[in-house]
């Protein structure tokens, strides 16, 4: 079966620290990879997405960049953190149209 | 472009007490609806998914959604709701020209009180 990790599962950074949240996939290839960030009470806000090796869609323009080095890995960075970018991010993969898999998902707080 | 209308920010109910959350969405092109859940401080969980066929989806813990071409909706409806069932919900859709994204609502907080 598929099972999609997430580490670390929380941080705290200071502004202006860089940022580096992986997420990896195991039982499944060539999978649609996506990064999602959740601020406090409110909904999901699609960041990146993936739909193979070094291939990487922006949908928010930031300071936060994603990369995906190998199949199963998708890699969140960022060289220097604001505030802002303080909440819950999710990773998730998922097979063209159909539904998505979630991972546990990172808390970073930015202070 | 496809949109996802999520009606209701919070919804307070008893325990036992029937409960309905609503969506509406938006789309030019055939479409995929999903209703995922979260419990806090977790990733989502797909709680049912509309892909084709019966317009009528259920979930291994009671909930259901219909599927309503004509009005655009795909509301979550569960008859007896349960203190454990306190959570977010999401609805989302997906569709055949928009890529490989899907769209989510703002989400519901559903909160059972007893």
């Amino acid at each position: 079966s598929q099972t999609i990790h997430q580490w670390p599962a929380t941080l705290v950074q200071p502004v202006g620290s860089p940022l580096s949240l992986e997420c990896t996939v195991e039982g499944t290839s060539n999978p649609n990879l996506y990064w999602y960030r959740q601020a406090a009470g409110r909904g999901l806000q699609l960041l990146f997405y993936s739909v193979g090796i070094g291939q990487i869609s922006s949908e928010v323009p930031q300071n936060l960049s994603a990369s995906r080095p190998q199949d199963r890995q998708f890699i969140l960075s960022s060289k220097k953190l604001l505030l802002s970018d303080s909440g819950f991010y999710l990773c998730a993969w998922g097979d063209r149209v159909y539904e998505q898999y979630f991972g546990p998902g990172t808390r970073l707080t930015v202070t | 472009a496809q949109s996802v209308t999520q009606l209701d920010s919070q919804v307070p109910v008893f325990e036992e007490a029937p409960v309905e959350l609503r969506c509406n969405y938006s789309s030019s092109v055939s479409v995929y609806l999903f209703w995922y859940v979260q419990y806090p401080n977790q990733g989502l969980q797909l709680l049912l998914k509309y892909l084709s066929g019966s317009t009528l989806v259920e979930s291994i813990n009671g909930f259901e959604a219909e599927f309503n071409k004509s009005q655009t909706s795909f509301h979550l409806r569960k008859p007896s709701v349960h203190i454990s069932d306190t959570a977010e919900y999401f609805c989302a859709v997906s569709g055949d020209t928009g890529g490989f994204k899907t769209i989510f609502g703002a989400g519901t907080r559903l909160f059972v009180k007893a």
